[in-house]
């Protein structure tokens, strides 16, 4: 079983467009992050809920809205895609505070046409 | 400010080489911890070890073993006789208590040739 499972795996869409990405984990983790990881590979947390609460937001455009029906799913919303907007996306769980070690789904490799 | 360098952007090995990643760090906080996740070609996040700023004893699993010195703010891996499953990128990464979130460096990939 999957312990952070992220869908889509790829998005390809045209700028412009709102496109979500979804996000669940089985592990009973309470707080959930969402990083964006650029072409160059570094990687820069967005977003991060505890207990559904949003604890973290890092500046991120507020075209950028994530949501957490419960804590175990936490999904990204982004509208009025943007070329910048292309990279992957990882959502990660943890129990506890960030201190903990966080586990990472696969990712989502979205890319802007 | 709290920050990350890994130096080294890109190692290359032969298959059997010893391989050390450097990591050092900057925060004036006494209390944090220190990560290392790999990220093999095929996507994901692998957590591999975290280290608390109270404890300095270095670490070993199988291969892969952790260096980490206070005194030059650096948690450093080495790779004993590298695989070609060793390939991927490998970041290294601090949090602060009560941060409540991961600063990364810009990671390290490692080739390892057969």
């Amino acid at each position: 079983d999957t312990a952070v499972s992220q869908t889509p795996k790829y998005l390809v869409t045209q700028m412009g467009n709102d496109k979500s990405i979804k996000c669940e984990q089985n592990l009973g983790h309470d707080t959930m992050y969402w990083y964006k990881q650029d072409s160059k590979k570094f990687l820069k947390i967005m977003f991060s809920y505890n207990n559904k609460e949003l604890i973290i937001n890092e500046t991120v455009p507020n075209r950028f809205s994530p949501k957490s029906p419960d804590k175990a799913h936490l999904n990204l919303h982004i509208n009025s895609l943007e070329l910048g907007d292309s990279a992957v996306y990882f959502c990660a769980s943890s129990q506890g505070r960030v201190h903990r070690p966080q586990h990472f789904g696969d990712g989502t490799r979205l890319s802007i046409l | 400010a709290q920050k990350v360098t890994q130096a080294q952007t890109e190692i290359s090995v032969v298959e059997k080489e010893d391989v050390t990643l450097d990591c050092v760090y900057e925060t004036r906080d006494t209390t944090y911890y220190l990560f290392w996740y790999k990220q093999p070609p095929s996507g994901e996040l692998v957590f591999l070890i975290r280290r608390n700023s109270f404890d300095e004893q270095n670490e070993i699993s199988g291969r892969y073993s952790w260096n980490f010195q206070k005194s030059t703010s650096s948690f450093n891996f080495t790779i004993t006789a590298s695989q070609v499953v060793d390939s991927a990128v490998y970041f290294c990464a601090l949090t602060l208590v009560g941060a409540d979130k991961l600063i990364f460096g810009t990671g390290t990939r490692l080739q390892v040739f057969p």
